[in-house]
């Protein structure tokens, strides 16, 4: 079963703080999603990242894919309250493509973003 | 349109129950799947279906069942609920293999 860690698992900062967190895996992703998910609904999609070194950029988050496609990160500048939420990435894995969607979430990161 | 709908919201069962969690989606989407969220634990896949009349086993499959007789509906049944199967259940859809596109908003299940 691959694993992927994210970091931190609690975030708690002040509105205009920027911030980063990193999503860690050993095995390498045929892509990477990342996700928001709000309390009482499901995960949101916010992007989907395939080539190695990739950044893609959504308002103010910017999400990098790693050049050995092993991990990724999510960094928000000037943190607003409406940020507040758990941040989930998931790897998709090469030998599964032909599969159906099948993914590996990590545990995620709760962000608080406070007024 | 309303996306991905999951009924009941919120469900509170006795050990040994059976009951089924509904899903349906109105995007005409092939691929659908249902996973479970637990704290620590992230999201694992249970079963999904690639499209009607094929469904396959996920992550987490025991205790539960599956079946795809249209492209709009994926049901999930427990067959006889156990305390181990407490969590939140969601259900997702996308046009094709790949991640999920979009999520329902979950049934939170209780087994006591």
């Amino acid at each position: 079963t691959q694993l992927l860690e994210q970091s931190p698992q609690f975030l708690s900062i002040q509105e205009g703080e920027n911030l980063t967190v990193y999503c860690n895996s050993s095995s390498v992703f045929s892509s990477l999603q990342w996700y928001r998910q709000e309390p009482g609904e499901g995960p949101v999609l916010l992007v989907t990242v395939v080539t190695g070194g990739e950044v893609k950029k959504l308002k103010r988050l910017t999400f990098q894919f790693g050049d050995a496609r092993k991990d990724s990160s999510l960094h928000i500048t000037a943190a607003q309250p409406g940020d507040t939420g758990l941040y989930l990435c998931a790897g998709e894995f090469l030998n599964w493509r032909t599969s159906g969607s099948r993914l590996t979430f990590g545990e995620g990161t709760q962000l608080t973003v406070n007024p | 349109n309303a996306g991905v709908t999951q009924t009941p919201k919120f469900q509170v069962l006795k050990t040994g129950q059976s009951m089924t969690l509904q899903c349906a989606q109105d995007m005409n989407h092939e691929y659908m799947s249902w996973y479970r969220q637990d704290p620590g634990m992230g999201l694992r896949l249970i079963h999904y279906s690639v499209g009607a009349g094929i469904t396959d086993q996920g992550e987490v499959p025991n205790g539960y069942n599956v079946s795809r007789s249209t492209t709009e509906d994926f049901p999930l049944r427990l067959l006889s609920a156990a305390p181990s199967q407490t969590s939140v259940y969601f259900c997702a859809s996308s046009y094709s293999s790949g991640p999920p596109l979009h999520f329902g908003n979950g049934t939170r299940l209780t087994v006591t």
